[in-house]
């Protein structure tokens, strides 16, 4: 079983539309939770971190952590095409902070 | 602030051919990885680096890869020889330390590499 999970998609909604993306970790003991973007042909970059459980929000964008189903989730209100990319989630695997990734899930906002 | 660099930005190599990558990553950033990212799949640490000792090499292939950073500033990754499962983005990260559960990376935008 892996680490850390994800819905590879890709996943295609309407501009305006709620996005709901989802991953799910093995280990209890993960405590951070980071949510990164990546565009085509670039590096990922940080959009979200979240410790333990409950929720952050950042304008238009939500993390959520539930420990108890280790499921973690970002959602994206009015999304809008410049959100179209791949989010990655992630987690320290050990206190040396290596960092480890979901596969990712591409989304597509269509205009 | 610049950001990570890498280079090249694209690379065709035939198999068993060898192939090296440059990164600089942000200056005074502590840390840098390295990270392979197989199409379709999220990233996949390969080392990290903190200054210019190494901290994990646990998934790096190391009769094939090799990694150095200098100085503890610039770091080249090496591929000899290669194979064809070794097409892959290979990303240079940097941070500012290590040691905390919520250490932001910063990536280059990589080096596509496709071997033949």
């Amino acid at each position: 079983q892996k680490e850390v999970e994800q819905d590879p998609g890709p996943l295609s909604v309407p501009e305006g539309a709620i996005v709901s993306l989802n991953c799910t970790y093995s280990n209890s003991a993960f405590q951070y939770f980071m949510w990164y973007r990546q565009y085509s042909r670039k590096g990922p970059e940080l959009l979200m971190y979240t410790y333990s459980s409950g929720n952050k929000e950042d304008g238009r964008f939500t993390a959520q952590v539930d420990k108890s189903s280790k499921y973690i989730s970002l959602f994206i209100r009015d999304s809008q095409p410049s959100d179209s990319a791949t989010y990655l989630c992630a987690t320290p695997y050990s206190s040396a902070s290596k960092i480890i990734f979901g596969s990712g899930t591409r989304l597509s906002i269509r205009p | 602030e610049a950001g990570v660099a890498q280079s090249p930005r694209y690379k065709i190599i035939e198999k068993r051919q060898s192939v090296a990558f440059w990164c600089n990553p942000i200056s005074g950033h502590a840390t840098l990885y390295w990270y392979q990212q197989i199409l379709g799949q999220g990233p996949k640490l390969l080392i990290q680096f903190q200054n210019n000792g190494v901290v994990d090499d646990s998934q790096l292939p190391k009769d094939r890869f090799s990694a150095e950073r200098l100085k503890g500033v610039d770091s080249t990754l090496k591929i000899q020889p290669a194979k064809l499962e070794d097409s892959a983005v290979y990303l240079c990260a940097s941070s500012l330390d290590r040691g905390r559960g919520n250490e932001k990376l910063f990536f280059g935008s990589g080096t596509q590499l496709s071997v033949l």
